[in-house]
C-alpha cells in the first residue's frame, strides 16, 4: 500500500539521548516535511525538503536536524533530547505546487 | 510567514444540524491553495476539502462545503448533516507555492458530536 511510513509508533526517551525518527514515502514525492502537534499550538513546521539534497527550516527548527539523502527517506533526529521535544511527530509529503499533503501515523515521543 | 488562526478551540452540534467552522488567514500572496484536514482520535489526518484561491466557486465533498472569502481571507468549514463520525480535531491549513511550498496550520477546533 501506497504512503508514509514512520516508526517507531511511540518512544520514551532520556533527557539527553540522541533519538531518530524515521520517515519512509514510496509515492515519489519531491517534497517531504516534519511537523510537530502540541495541544492548543496545532502542527508546527520542523523542517522541511523539496526535492532530494536539500533541505529548509520550519517555525520550530531548533534542536532538531534533518537530511534528505534520497526521494524516500527524510530522518527527523534529535541530538540531545529536551523534555520540551515531548510532542506527536507526523511527517508528511507532497508533490509540488498545490497539492495535498500526505501524512504518516505520527510518532508519539515523551522526553523524561 | 503566514498566519492561520481558528478562533474557536472546542465547537459542538447537535446530530443531524449543521455547524460551521471558522478559519482566517494573513497573506500578501494571490496564488495560494487552503485545505481543511480532520483528525480524529486515532491520530490519521485526513483531508475533507481543498481550494483553490483563483477559483471563486466554493469547494464541495458531499456534506462538507467551504465559503471562500479572499478579500476578507476567511475560509470557513460547513458540515451539514452532522454524523457521529464528524467528531474529530478540524485544521485549516494554508500553502503557499512560493515559500519554499511549506503548509502552515491554525491551531484546530475540536468538534463534538452530540446524539
Amino acid at each position: 500500500i501506497a504512503g508514509i511510513t514512520q516508526a517507531p509508533t511511540s518512544q520514551i526517551l532520556a533527557a539527553g539521548r540522541r533519538m531518530t525518527l524515521r520517515c519512509t514515502q514510496d509515492m515519489r514525492h519531491n517534497a517531504m516535511y516534519w511537523y510537530r502537534q502540541d495541544l492548543g499550538l496545532g502542527l508546527r513546521l520542523i523542517h522541511y525538503s523539496n526535492t532530494a539534497g536539500t533541505t529548509g527550516k520550519g517555525e520550530v527548527p531548533d534542536g532538531y536536524s534533518v537530511s534528505r539523502a534520497n526521494t524516500d527517506d527524510f530522518p527527523l533526529t534529535l541530538a540531545s533530547a529536551v523534555p520540551s521535544q515531548t510532542s506527536v511527530y507526523f511527517c508528511a509529503s507532497s508533490v509540488q505546487r498545490g497539492e495535498k499533503l500526505f501524512f504518516g501515523s505520527g510518532t508519539q515521543l515523551s522526553v523524561l | 510567514a503566514q498566519t492561520v488562526t481558528q478562533s474557536q478551540p472546542e465547537m459542538s452540534v447537535q446530530e443531524a444540524e449543521t455547524v460551521t467552522l471558522s478559519c482566517t488567514y494573513d497573506t500578501s500572496e494571490s496564488d495560494y491553495y487552503l485545505f481543511w484536514y480532520k483528525q480524529p482520535p486515532s491520530r490519521q489526518m485526513i483531508l475533507v476539502i481543498r481550494q483553490e484561491a483563483y477559483k471563486q466557486q466554493n469547494a464541495t465533498e458531499n456534506r462538507f462545503s467551504v465559503n471562500f472569502q479572499k478579500a476578507a481571507k476567511s475560509f470557513s468549514l460547513k458540515i451539514s448533516d452532522s454524523q457521529l463520525g464528524d467528531a474529530a480535531m478540524y485544521f485549516c491549513a494554508y500553502r503557499s507555492p512560493n515559500t519554499g511550498n511549506q503548509f502552515y496550520f491554525g491551531t484546530g477546533t475540536s468538534l463534538t458530536v452530540i446524539p
